[in-house]
């Protein structure tokens, strides 16, 4: 596709639903990274996935937090049993088989409302 | 681990005028340093990256970032703003070795015209 790709663009949920975001990366790249941004705050990174390789998932703040990739393409972020705390933007961004030197593209962000 | 430090949160300037935007690092070995830009409604984009070679990096829209290793520095400057680089700035670093990036607060530029 032209872009990274997210959906969806806002949702607001009650507290203790669970929710699923979507990111569809640029066609080809291989490395896929999530990233949490609170008001105010930096970009905290969540999970990242290269390829076929097992993802590197340290930056998952607790075990409600769970995502997946399907190959080299969509990948969903599953919050479950959602918290006010949860609230931020869900960003998403994929980056070529340069990987680690190379640009990452990022998508317009999921903003989350936690009732 | 790794810190970005963005000193300034907040910085109003007038068309004209110019800028420096400060990013401090943490990690001592070798590093990878970027920074990217988020205009009003807009994707983050990649505004300019360091790898190695020249420290003084050029980047679009005449934007420009100095790698002083000795102070772990990485400020973006421009001579110029204009309205149009109003917008929220986000430095990273990344460490020799390391896939994910480290990423400042950021800071929020308003240009008034």
């Amino acid at each position: 596709g032209a872009g990274v790709s997210q959906s969806p663009s806002n949702k607001v949920t009650e507290k203790g639903k669970d929710v699923e975001l979507r990111c569809d990366p640029i066609s080809g790249h291989t490395a896929l990274y999530w990233y949490r941004q609170r008001l105010g705050q930096g970009l905290e990174f969540l999970i990242y996935f290269q390829g076929n390789s097992a993802p590197d998932k340290s930056g998952l703040p607790s075990d409600r937090f769970s995502a997946e990739r399907t190959g080299e393409s969509v990948s969903t972020l599953t919050i479950q049993r959602t918290q006010q705390e949860d609230s931020a933007v869900y960003l998403c961004a994929s980056s070529s088989l340069a990987g680690v030197k190379d640009t990452q593209y990022f998508g317009p962000g999921t903003r989350l409302t936690v009732l | 681990a790794q810190s970005v430090s963005q000193h300034n949160h907040h910085v109003i300037l007038s068309e004209a005028a110019s800028l420096e935007l400060g990013c401090n690092y943490s990690y001592g070995g070798t590093v990878n340093l970027f920074w990217y830009v988020q205009y009003p409604g807009q994707h983050l984009q990649l505004l300019l990256k360091y790898f190695s070679g020249d420290p003084l990096v050029k980047g679009i829209k005449g934007f420009e970032a100095e790698f002083i290793k000795s102070k772990f520095s990485f400020n973006l400057r421009k001579p110029s703003v204009q309205w149009s680089d109003t917008a929220e700035y986000f430095c990273a670093a990344l460490s020799g070795g390391s896939y994910i990036p480290t990423f400042g607060r950021g800071t929020s530029l308003i240009v008034h015209p």
